[in-house]
């Protein structure tokens, strides 16, 4: 079965600095890999996923993650922070091995972007 | 292209209530899974609708279900409400390519919020 886990359920960065949300997956088959938002009393937003194309993702906002097989880690990065990137970055991981198409989460980490 | 429709936004209920929620998919899309989000365990599958069948169950007790409908709207149902069923509901849709499904991208709804008092 597959796993997520998202290291720092709270980064507090100033605002120009750069953005890393770290995301380590475990699975027993290539996983697919992705990204998602979610600002206050909203649902979740892709960022970017990773399904095997080019290791390193490009998304939106200014995101991209780098998906590195030999770490088990797919980290979320942006250069230069904004204040409207301040909310909570999911990571999850869908994976063939259960034959369960369904994504698995891991546990948050809330973005606080200071002025 | 309108986005993933949820209603109702809100809702407050009593233990042992039975309480439905319900989603719209994206138009097109076929699949629709639902979803869990509480501070304590986080976000956690409950099950998938594709093609009016329930396809994938996550591990929640048998309270817990769902139906699709033809136009592959979907609807959840709790019943005997308990007070740890309080969450943020989400409601996710994808088109479920027969090949391609794991990869696919999964759109979110706003969520119901459930509190149950």
């Amino acid at each position: 079965a597959q796993s997520v886990t998202q290291l720092g359920s709270h980064v507090s960065v100033s605002e120009g600095a750069l953005v890393l949300l770290r995301c380590n997956y475990s699975s027993s088959v290539p996983p697919y890999l992705f990204w998602y938002v979610q600002y206050p009393n909203q649902g979740l937003q892709l960022l970017l996923k990773y399904t095997s194309a080019a290791t390193l993702v490009k998304g939106i906002n200014g995101f991209e993650a780098e998906f590195k097989k030999s770490e088990t880690s797919f980290h979320l990065t942006k250069p230069s922070a904004h204040m409207s990137d301040a909310a909570e970055y999911f990571c999850a991981v869908s994976a063939m091995d259960t034959g369960r198409r369904a994504l698995t989460f891991g546990s948050g980490t809330r973005l606080q972007v200071q002025p | 292209k309108a986005g993933v429709t949820q209603t109702p936004r809100y809702l407050i209920k009593t233990r042992g209530q039975q309480v439905t929620l319900s989603c719209s998919p994206i138009s097109g899309h076929r699949s629709v899974s639902w979803y869990q989000q509480t501070p304590g365990q986080g976000l956690q599958f409950l099950f998938e609708y594709f093609s009016e069948t329930q396809r994938n169950k996550g591990n929640f007790p048998g309270r817990f279900s769902g139906r699709q409908f033809s136009n592959s709207r979907s609807e959840m149902n709790v019943s005997t409400l308990e007070l740890g069923d309080s969450a943020l509901y989400l409601c996710a849709s994808s088109f479920r390519s027969a090949d391609v499904s794991y990869q696919e991208t999964q759109y979110f709804g706003p969520g119901t919020r459930l509190l149950v008092l």
